[in-house]
């Protein structure tokens, strides 16, 4: 069975400080993995995806994303946070062999950047 | 905007109220999904229609009701809810379920259901 897990329910950061939103999955395949952010009042937005080649995959806003197969972890990265970073971050997964509906999302980890 | 829109934004309703919500994309794409997502708890697929079939209904109590009339519409008719039943609701869309690598979803804002 598919799971996903992001084991912190928020994170604090300081304006200006790398950010790091950890994410572990179990797959029994080979994973395809993704992050989603959601502002307040808004539906998830799509920020970056994994489905092979370079484990270091960059998407929208800055962020990055490291695939991490020996650990079975996706951590979002950010080398300078910024206030308008503050929001829900979604970690997902699903086997690469089955469909887009099996997508599987994590709870979210709430991220809040102090100026 | 994300070109998936969902109405209405807040709705309260008692346990014996039947109201529906709407969402619709002006994507062109094949798949409509709808996601319950509740405080600290993982987003919860309900129910994933392609080309108006639906493909996927994971274990959803009958007083959900989805409907999917053409590709751009979605609704989920809801009667007698509970309490546990308020959460926000969130459509998605995709351009095909079954592609395998193609799986962004584009969410639309959400209802915010309370049931008293």
């Amino acid at each position: 069975a598919q799971s996903v897990a992001q084991p912190e329910d928020q994170v604090n950061v300081a304006e200006g400080n790398p950010l790091t939103v950890k994410c572990t999955y179990s797959v029994s395949g080979n994973p395809y993995l993704f992050w989603y952010v959601q502002y307040p009042n808004r539906g998830l937005q799509f920020l970056l995806k994994y489905i092979t080649g370079d484990n270091l995959v960059k998407g929208s806003y800055g962020f990055e994303a490291e695939f991490n197969k020996s650990q079975t972890s996706f951590h979002l990265k950010k080398p300078s946070a910024l206030v308008s970073d503050s929001a829900l971050y979604f970690c997902a997964v699903r086997d690469g062999y089955s469909s887009a509906s099996k997508i599987i999302f994590g709870s979210g980890t709430r991220l809040s950047i102090r100026p | 905007e994300t070109g998936v829109t969902q109405t209405p934004r807040h709705l309260v309703m008692g346990m014996t109220n039947k109201k529906s919500l709407k969402c619709e994309q002006h994507l062109g794409h094949n798949a409509m999904y709808w996601y319950k997502q509740s405080a600290k708890k993982p987003l919860e697929l309900m129910f994933v229609y392609s080309l108006e079939e639906r493909v996927e209904n994971n274990s959803v109590p009958s007083r959900f009701s989805p409907e999917c009339p053409n590709s751009s519409h979605l609704f989920l008719h809801l009667h007698t809810l509970q309490p546990e039943d308020s959460a926000l609701y969130l459509c998605a869309s995709s351009q095909d379920v079954r592609i395998a690598t193609n799986e962004k979803l584009f969410f639309g804002s959400g209802t915010q259901l309370s049931v008293l």
